[in-house]
């Protein structure tokens, strides 16, 4: 089975200002995807980024980029240039390649506040 | 496209109580899901339908049941409501169940169960 761990249940950012945030996993699969959702306070789950185990490079979406290191299990968010909009929670999430269903395993989840 | 939707938006009931929480896509997905989600925690799968006519299992199932009705539609059932099963209800589908498809989310139901 799986796991996601997201060690920082909150963290807040100044405007303007660029933040990371952490995840980490567990699993034995080799072939797998890595994605950050965002969930602002209408709840609605929107996707972020996403990353496939076998690409090297690292995702990048506008202000929003990866620091995946496979070896380490590691894949963490940054957010530059942080705006008042980004504040939401941000969930870290896997999905492992195969038959079976395409299921998401999430992690705890990190609540991030951007400060004017 | 109004994508995912899902009713009710909230909902209570009393303990035992049953009721259907309903879910379609018009993006003409392949497959659908249930999670849920308590506070403080990530989103959690309680069943999947890889394709129309299949469901399975996910990490929670207990407790409850699911049809998938068509290709559009995928409820959910509580047969018998508990106070455990308070939580916000997400519905989500992907194009299909192999590979890194997105999974596009419903608004959520909000449960309470007195």
């Amino acid at each position: 089975a799986q796991t996601v761990t997201q060690s920082q249940p909150e963290m807040s950012v100044q405007e303007a200002e660029t933040v990371t945030l952490s995840c980490t996993y567990d699993t034995s699969e080799s072939n797998y995807y890595l994605f950050w959702y965002k969930q602002p306070p209408s709840r609605q789950m929107i996707l972020v980024i996403r990353q496939e185990a076998y690409k090297q490079q690292n995702a990048t979406e506008n202000r929003f980029s990866v620091n995946f290191q496979k070896a380490a299990k590691s894949f963490s968010l940054k957010i530059s240039d942080s705006q008042l909009g980004d504040t939401a929670m941000y969930f870290c999430a896997f999905m492992k390649q195969g038959t079976s269903g395409s299921r998401l395993t999430f992690g705890e989840g990190t609540q991030l506040t951007v400060n004017p | 496209n109004a994508g995912v939707t899902q009713t009710p938006k909230f909902q209570v009931l009393k303990t035992g109580q049953s009721m259907t929480l309903q879910c379609a896509q018009d993006m003409n997905h392949n497959s659908m899901y249930w999670y849920r989600q308590d506070p403080g925690m990530g989103l959690r799968l309680i069943y999947y339908s890889a394709s129309e006519g299949t469901t399975d299992k996910g990490e929670v199932p207990n407790g409850y049941n699911v049809s998938r009705l068509n290709k559009r539609e995928f409820s959910l059932r509580l047969e018998s409501a508990a106070p455990s099963q308070t939580s916000v209800y997400f519905c989500a589908s992907s194009w299909g169940p192999e590979n890194s498809y997105e999974q596009y989310f419903g608004p959520g139901t909000r449960l309470t169960v007195t």
